[in-house]
């Protein structure tokens, strides 16, 4: 399997500055079919996940655009600007390159 | 809009089956663009893919299950289901059904429903 190693595993930020998570895979996650599968999951306090990235770097819909994605290959990076009070929760990556997909252990942002 | 909504019993005894089942509305089991998964998070432990169900019928499942696992989709009802034999402890966790967008990501996520594995 696939292991997902994320950094820091908390994080406290200031309102209104940036935060940035970092997310490397045992291996590479370009798949077969040319693409590199990697999300990011935003989950809330008593909510269940929610996808914020896909591929990498695409939003959501609804996603604003103070979250964004980068990364290649096996190091990956989640970067949210201007910093609110309703981003708190963990945020997870994920890998649907290769069965089975996997998940980091969470970063917990705190304000 | 699409909700996925899992449903079973809370309390399962050591040994018996886990039955659990996701009621989609607002979307399709069936529709091909579309994959239907369950995932589980254990107290203080990593989410995990127990499998998924392709839209050809086809289903994968995690090996970590040592075929424990059973997934089933129900057309005519817009539903998956899971059971997961010889409960023991360690499958205690939040349960969830999501919906996987082929070419994308896991893209929707239920609420989720904690089954504990006690006497």
């Amino acid at each position: 399997d696939i292991v997902m190693t994320q950094s820091p595993l908390s994080s406290p930020v200031t309102l209104g500055q940036t935060a940035s998570i970092s997310c490397k895979s045992s291996q590479s996650l370009v798949n077969s079919d040319g693409h590199t599968y990697l999300s990011w999951l935003q989950q809330r306090p008593g909510q269940p996940p929610r996808l914020l990235i896909y591929k990498i770097s695409n939003r959501f819909s609804g996603v604003p655009d103070r979250f964004s994605g980068s990364g290649a290959g096996t190091d990956f990076t989640l970067k949210i600007s201007r910093v609110e009070a309703d981003d708190v929760g963990i945020y997870y990556c994920t890998q649907a390159s290769q069965n089975p997909y996997t998940f980091g252990q969470g970063t917990k942002l705190e304000i | 809009q699409l909700q996925l909504q899992e449903s079973g019993p809370g309390l399962v005894e050591p040994s018996e089956t886990l039955s659990l089942t996701c009621t989609v509305s607002g979307g399709s089991v069936s529709s091909r663009q579309y994959f239907w998964a369950w995932i589980r998070q254990p107290p203080g432990k990593l989410l995990e893919l127990i499998g998924t169900v392709y839209s050809t019928g086809s289903i994968y499942y995690n090996p970590s299950l040592r075929g424990r696992a059973t997934i089933l989709r129900d057309t005519s009802k817009n539903q998956v289901s899971l059971k997961l034999e010889s409960a023991t402890a360690a499958d205690t966790a939040v349960y969830y059904c999501a919906r996987v967008e082929a070419g994308i990501a896991i893209d929707y996520w239920g609420q989720g429903t904690l089954v504990t594995v006690s006497s």
